[in-house]
């Protein structure tokens, strides 16, 4: 079991360009989530997925972020129109039922120019 | 909205020494999962502790429901257990995080 799979894991954008971050989850896992890590506001909720549909994504900056998960063994986290203010570490975790222990790939570390 | 605080900031320890990582959150909501960082790793799970105490090695944790409360006991440290350990409890958007604990340990 490789665990949690993210691509790419470093992404440079130049500021306006579209991102999109890829994860595998653990095979068998039902529920997937997305966070952002930076220094100054640590790990922020995204959004979370459980059995591919879409359960929660009040941490989501409406406007320019989408995640999908079009089948269970990935998910996608898309940003149009890349900001400085987007650069972090974006995590990516996968549990068994949802509420229970997360397991987090490597994440993919973005800097927009 | 729900909040985890973990005390405290940081901690600097000499090897062979004691420590213990407070976490405190404001709702009765638990299912804490303790987390450890190496600078620039993965957050690698440590418990997932909704009640009661759990043993692994050296770490110990505890956690105390209706006191909104949880530790993590780190015995006889050793360089290795150097990085940020962070509390997470879930709430009903996922886990909530709280900033981490930042252990230092010199030999």
């Amino acid at each position: 079991n490789a665990g949690v799979i993210q691509t790419p894991r470093h992404k440079v954008t130049g500021k306006g360009q579209e991102a999109t971050l890829w994860c595998e989850p653990i095979s068998g896992h039902s529920a997937v989530f997305w966070y952002r890590q930076t220094i100054v506001q640590g790990l922020e909720f995204l959004t979370y997925f459980r059995n591919q549909a879409p359960i929660d994504d009040s941490g989501m900056p409406k406007e320019r972020f989408s995640a999908q998960m079009p089948n269970q063994s990935h998910s996608t986290l898309k940003i149009q129109s890349t900001q400085p203010q987007d650069s972090a570490v974006y995590l990516c975790a996968s549990s068994f039922g949802g509420d229970e222990r997360l397991f987090f790939g490597h994440g993919t570390k973005l800097s927009v120019l | 909205g729900q909040q985890v605080q973990q005390s405290p900031a940081s901690l600097v320890l000499q090897e062979g020494e004691n420590a213990e990582l407070q976490c405190n959150f404001s709702s009765t909501a638990t299912r804490l999962q303790w987390f450890y960082q190496h600078p620039g790793g993965r957050l690698v799970s440590l418990f997932y502790n909704p009640s009661g105490t759990k043993h692994t090695g050296r770490l110990t944790s505890t956690t105390v429901t209706n006191e909104r409360r949880g530790s993590l006991h780190i015995s006889s440290s050793q360089t290795t257990d150097s990085g940020t350990y962070f509390c997470a409890i879930a709430y009903a958007q996922g886990l909530t995080f709280g900033l981490g604990t930042r252990v230092s340990v010199f030999p």
